[in-house]
């Protein structure tokens, strides 16, 4: 079985502000995770993904993720907001099988806003 | 690379009827997947295809949702006699088995039961 648990379920930074999004995993397997980020009545665009290899994991848009196995955490990070950040973020986790992602489990979602 | 399109968009109707939504993957997808999404909540897992093949389904999926892929490209998610409790955004995404390839998503068909 796999988890995914987001804290936070509303995020406000300030312009130029360190964007933090916690994500925290449960997997039997060694995972397989990803952020994507949601706009309003839109589908969900990836932002990034961690398979194996690098730890630090640099995304679209300025994000970068890093897998710590040890804290079974995948916290997604952006330098400085910008106001086009503003959107909802989505950790998602799957597990290795027969060599493939399949079914996605996600997170309840984090709302970021971007305070001007 | 056209990306996932969805059909309706957005579909409204009364509680009892039956609805049918529509997936178009990117063209050398051969996986296909459906999942829930309702309000304030990360997508919830449906079901899955591999080209026509529906290898799994979720416990979320009662009998009165079927889904289809005839030919392996685009799929079909009906849902019969729809319940208030329906009410979510549908979204499809698609990828290939070779390599760790992620899911690309569609825009999602909104589904209101009045």
């Amino acid at each position: 079985a796999q988890s995914v648990t987001q804290l936070g379920s509303h995020v406000s930074v300030s312009e130029g502000a360190l964007v933090l999004l916690r994500c925290n995993y449960s997997s039997s397997v060694p995972p397989y995770l990803f952020w994507y980020v949601q706009y309003p009545n839109q589908g969900l665009q990836l932002l990034l993904k961690y398979t194996t290899g690098a730890t630090l994991v640099k995304g679209i848009n300025g994000f970068e993720a890093e897998f710590k196995k040890s804290e079974t955490s995948f916290h997604l990070t952006k330098p400085s907001a910008h106001m086009s950040d503003a959107a909802e973020y989505f950790c998602a986790v799957t597990r290795l099988s027969s060599g493939s992602a399949r079914q996605l489990t996600f997170g309840s979602g984090t709302q970021l806003t971007v305070l001007p | 690379d056209t990306g996932v399109s969805q059909d309706p968009r957005h579909k409204i109707t009364k509680r009892g009827q039956n609805v049918t939504f529509r997936c178009d993957p990117i063209s050398e997808h051969n996986r296909l997947y459906w999942y829930r999404q309702t309000l304030g909540q990360g997508p919830e897992f449906l079901t899955y295809f591999q080209n026509e093949a529906q290898l799994e389904k979720s416990r979320l999926l009662s009998d009165r949702f079927s889904a289809e892929r005839p030919k392996g490209s685009f799929s079909t998610l009906e849902i019969q006699r729809t319940e208030q409790g329906d009410s979510a955004m549908y979204l499809c995404a698609s990828n290939t088995d070779r390599g760790n390839q992620p899911q690309h998503f569609g825009d999602g068909t909104r589904l209101s039961i009045l």
